[in-house]
């Protein structure tokens, strides 16, 4: 099976923008989690979509948002960029499971840089 | 609030030396456990789990780890450590009956030949 693959790999914005990530889930996965990793907080947990649903958020402001289509593959969006997102953002897939008794399988992660 | 202390922020060690990497966990209950490896520019891998039963889990690349329940304590080990692993390596915890894994602040491991 193919991993979970997240594009763009790399990408710059200057602040104020807004931007998209993409994840593709392993196949058959439904879950899909966002994470952000800094230098400073380490990684920390955004949100995690299953079936379309948002079914846990994590403690980030409204600018990052987050969908999940039918095919389980995610989005999330930053809107209003500030320097302080500037993150690896990581995204995860896990299969059908409830209460954590999961594994999660991440993606190398997108690298984004806010000037 | 649940918690998890990787005290260690940076290790290193020799080429076939053994490694031990602690991790604490603060919870009200077992919570379930992970250890995660990250190399430079890649994401994460998962190298073991504990959900229940026996406390000692193997996991990939030949670690394992001990979940040790009066110490509130999930270490990894490894007999013997070798150039590759030189990595981060990340503690998580998931409280049964939610979604999201709690993350250490992690411990960087560098090995010398």
């Amino acid at each position: 099976k193919a991993g979970v693959t997240q594009t763009p790999r790399y990408l710059i914005k200057t602040r104020g923008q807004q931007v998209t990530l993409s994840c593709s889930p392993i196949s058959g996965h439904r879950s899909v989690s966002w994470y952000q990793q800094t230098p400073g907080q380490g990684l920390q947990f955004l949100f995690e979509y299953f079936s379309e649903t948002q079914r846990n958020k994590g403690n980030f402001p409204g600018r990052f948002s987050g969908r999940q289509f039918s095919n389980s593959r995610s989005e999330m969006n930053v809107s209003t960029l500030e320097l302080g997102d500037s993150a690896l953002y990581l995204c995860a897939s896990s299969p059908d499971g409830t209460g954590g008794a999961y594994e999660q399988y991440f993606g190398p992660g997108t690298r984004l840089t806010v000037t | 609030a649940q918690s998890v202390t990787q005290p260690d922020i940076h290790i290193t060690v020799s080429e076939g030396a053994s490694l031990e990497l602690r991790c604490n966990y603060s919870y009200g209950a077992t919570p379930y456990l992970f250890w995660y490896v990250q190399s430079p520019g890649q994401g994460l891998q998962l190298l073991l789990k504990y959900f229940s039963g026996d406390t000692l889990v193997q996991g990939i690349k030949g670690f394992e780890a001990e979940f040790k329940r009066s110490q509130s304590s999930f270490n990894l080990r490894k007999p013997s450590v070798h150039w590759s692993d030189a990595a981060e390596y990340f503690c998580a915890v998931v409280s049964p009956g939610a979604n999201n894994l709690f993350f250490g602040t992690g411990t960087r491991l560098t090995v010398i030949p």
